[in-house]
């Protein structure tokens, strides 16, 4: 157990619509990224945040868009969903300063239909 | 920008046997290097990871890997594989600067048979 939570573990949704997912990081740790695991494009970053500001962006599409709250929790809101977007998303977190050291959640299965 | 190779996309291996999983990786700057694993229908977890110092690193399940500037490899190895190893394994690089994301290569699943 990495100690990072995803929620929820299966999304079935149809084109057009629009989903958030939910990403708790590890205690303490100030930064939460999204990536995108597809069979096509492999593991890729999405968008980084750190204590509630964007730090760096990916290949983010436009109709993706991603908040980190004071709480620290994460939420990646995904609109006008394509078939294209059906993939793992997954959520990590790390500790500031040096390592760089990612604890990864379960991921959220995104299936849009 | 930073780049990964995984040389192999599968590898197929008895029990017992080792086995190399390859990586190259490119950047006109100072890198750190990850393997991550990721067992079937989990996340992706930490084997091993190179900061600085030596250049061999030891993991965790008995792996290790070598990092080679001159070659830009860290290739993983174990001497000695067990059926639970079977696993998708996935090299990573981000540039020597805290807090800044993964660069993942494609992956290299391993099968080990008995």
């Amino acid at each position: 157990d990495s100690g990072v939570t995803q929620t929820p573990k299966h999304l079935i949704t149809a084109t057009g619509q629009r989903v958030t997912l939910r990403c708790s990081p590890r205690s303490g740790d100030l930064s939460v990224y999204w990536y995108q695991q597809s069979l096509d494009q492999g593991l890729q970053f999405l968008i980084q945040y750190y204590n509630g500001e964007e730090r760096a962006k990916g290949n983010i599409l436009e109709r993706f868009s991603a908040q980190q709250f004071p709480d620290l929790h994460s939420e990646l809101n995904l609109s006008s969903l394509e078939l294209g977007d059906s993939a793992l998303y997954f959520c990590a977190s790390s500790a500031a300063g040096w390592g760089n050291e990612q604890y990864f959640g379960p991921g959220t299965r995104l299936t849009v239909t | 920008a930073q780049s990964v190779t995984q040389l192999d996309s599968q590898v197929p291996v008895f029990e017992e046997a080792p086995v190399e999983l390859r990586c190259n990786y490119s950047s006109s700057v100072s890198v750190y290097l990850f393997w991550y694993v990721q067992y079937p229908n989990q996340g992706l977890q930490l084997l091993l990871k190179y900061l600085s110092g030596s250049t061999l690193v030891k993991g965790i399940n008995g792996f290790e890997a070598e990092f080679n500037k001159s070659q830009t490899s860290f290739h993983l190895r174990k001497p000695s594989v067990h059926i639970s190893d079977t696993a998708e394994y996935f090299c990573a690089v981000t540039v020597n600067q805290a807090g800044t994301a993964l660069i993942f290569g494609k992956g290299t699943t391993l099968s080990v048979s008995s």
